[in-house]
C-alpha cells in the first residue's frame, strides 16, 4: 500500500550510542518531515525538507541530522543519544504548496537509557 | 515554537453523546486541519479547511474554519466507542508549507 514507511517500530539506545530512523515514501511527495510527540507538547517539527537535497531546521533540531538525496527518503540521524530524546517520532510527507495535508508514518518508539 | 492552544485537553463522553472541542491561535491562518491519532499509530487526516468560515463534514464529524481565521472547531456527532483517541488540529500560514500542530484532545467514549 502506498503510504509512509517508519523503520523500526520500536528501539532502545543507550546514552551515547547513535543510530538513525528510516523514513520512505512512495507517493512522489516533495515535501517530508520529522516530527517527536512528548506527552502533553503535542507534535513538534524537528526538520523538514522542501525536495532532494534541501533541508531545513524546525523548532526543536537540537542532537539530530537529516538529509535528503532522493524524493523518496528521509532519514533522521540521532549523533549521541541523550534521554531527554525518548520520544515517539513521526515522519511525514506530502505534496508541496498550500493546504496539502500531510501523511503520517505509523512512528518509532525511541527509549534512550 | 508556537502551538496551538487545543481545548478541552481530555474528555471522556456516554456513547451516543456530540462532542465539541477547539484550537485557538494567537496568529490568522490559511489552512485548518484535522487529525485524528490512534493508540500507537501515526495521525490521519480527517478534515481540511481552506476558507473562513467554512463549513466540511465527514461523516459524523463537522469542522469549522473560524471566521477570524484565529480559531477552528470540531464537532463529532452521535461519539461510538472507536471515535476514541487525539484529536489534533494543525494550521499553515501563508506562504509556508509547515504546519503547526495543537496540543491535543484526548477523547474517551464509555459504552
Amino acid at each position: 500500500n502506498a503510504g509512509v514507511t517508519q523503520t523500526p517500530k520500536f528501539q532502545v539506545l543507550k546514552t551515547g550510542q547513535s543510530m538513525t530512523l528510516q523514513c520512505a515514501q512512495d507517493m512522489n511527495h516533495e515535501y517530508m518531515s520529522w516530527y517527536r510527540q512528548d506527552p502533553g507538547m503535542g507534535l513538534r517539527l524537528i526538520h523538514y525538507s522542501v525536495g532532494a537535497g534541501i533541508t531545513d531546521q524546525g523548532e526543536v533540531p537540537n542532537g539530530y541530522n537529516v538529509s535528503r538525496s532522493t524524493t523518496e527518503d528521509f532519514p533522521l540521524r540521532l549523533l549521541s543519544a541523550a534521554p531527554s530524546q525518548t520520544s515517539v517520532y513521526f515522519c511525514a510527507s506530502s505534496y508541496s504548496g498550500v493546504g496539502y495535508g500531510y501523511t503520517f508514518g505509523s512512528g518509532t518508539r525511541l527509549t534512550v537509557v | 515554537g508556537q502551538q496551538l492552544n487545543q481545548s478541552p485537553q481530555s474528555m471522556f463522553i456516554q456513547e451516543g453523546e456530540d462532542v465539541s472541542m477547539n484550537c485557538t491561535s494567537s496568529s490568522i491562518f490559511n489552512t485548518w486541519l484535522w487529525y485524528k491519532q490512534d493508540p500507537g499509530e501515526g495521525p490521519v487526516l480527517l478534515i481540511a479547511l481552506y476558507k473562513a468560515g467554512e463549513l466540511t463534514s465527514n461523516g459524523r464529524l463537522t469542522a469549522q474554519f473560524g471566521i477570524t481565521r484565529k480559531d477552528s472547531f470540531l464537532n463529532i456527532s452521535a461519539s461510538i466507542p472507536s471515535d476514541v483517541g487525539i484529536y489534533f488540529c494543525a494550521g499553515q500560514h501563508s506562504g509556508t508549507y509547515k504546519y503547526i500542530f495543537g496540543t491535543g484532545t484526548r477523547l474517551k467514549v464509555l459504552a
